[in-house]
């Protein structure tokens, strides 16, 4: 079954760039499907950062663009997170999963999700 | 922006049935996914497209939606459903999540 998992460092300095990578395997990441990162604050609710196909097409949280890259690597079949200028508020759970989209109905939703992996910012 | 807005909390009485809201401007005219999350757990896929489950979740959970509001209901609630839920759509080509609602079984 399509598994996915994220890695990277637990601790970013203010200011730095975050940088996390989603390993996906059971699937291809060239299959018909987008791929997502979507956060959440310790206590608090879901945000989701973007997406991206494997065309390199992406769509990210407007609130959040500017500081944003999603990139695919489809010789590792993974895709990778980076968001730079970090300050405590990026403190979060950060998880990737797989976004199937109905471009009919234009809808999407995510499944599976990885386990996560807690982001802290701090000096 | 558009926005989901959904209660903080319901509670539900074993075996009753649990009904979460998620309300947003012209709701009924996008397509609704809900998640359950459990304390510590990665969220889950419960409902895609207002209605549909996944493999593997229970007929107990099902959708609808219309006007400004989609509804999760949990028919027959078992201890195990207590969780955070959240009700996710696309605006724009933007994706929106609830703020997610606790539902404690008591």
């Amino acid at each position: 079954q399509v598994q996915v998992q994220e890695s990277g460092p637990g601790l970013v300095k203010p200011s730095g760039t975050l940088s996390l990578t989603c390993a996906v395997s059971g699937v291809s990441i060239i299959s018909s499907n987008w791929w997502s990162w979507v956060r959440q604050p310790p206590g608090k609710g879901l945000e989701w950062i973007g997406d991206i196909y494997h065309s390199g097409s992406t769509d990210y949280n407007p609130s959040l663009k500017s500081r944003v890259t999603i990139l695919v690597d489809k010789s590792k079949n993974q895709f990778s997170l980076n968001l730079r200028s970090v300050t405590a508020a990026d403190t979060a759970v950060y998880y990737c999963a797989r976004s199937p989209r109905s471009y009919e109905h234009d809808s999407s939703w995510f499944d599976p999700w990885g386990r996560g992996t807690l982001v802290t910012v701090s000096s | 922006s558009y926005e989901l807005t959904q209660p903080p909390s319901v509670s539900v009485s074993p075996g009753q049935t649990a009904t979460i809201t998620c309300s947003g401007n012209t709701l009924g005219e996008k397509y609704v996914s809900w998640y359950q999350q459990r304390p510590g757990q990665s969220p889950v896929l419960v409902l895609y497209q207002d209605n549909y489950r996944p493999s593997g979740i229970p007929e107990r959970f099902s959708g609808s939606n219309s006007g400004n509001t989609a509804t999760l209901t949990i028919s027959g609630t078992q201890a195990m459903d207590e969780a955070d839920y959240y009700c996710q759509t696309r605006d724009s080509n933007t994706v929106i999540f609830g703020g997610g609602t606790k539902l404690t079984v008591l």
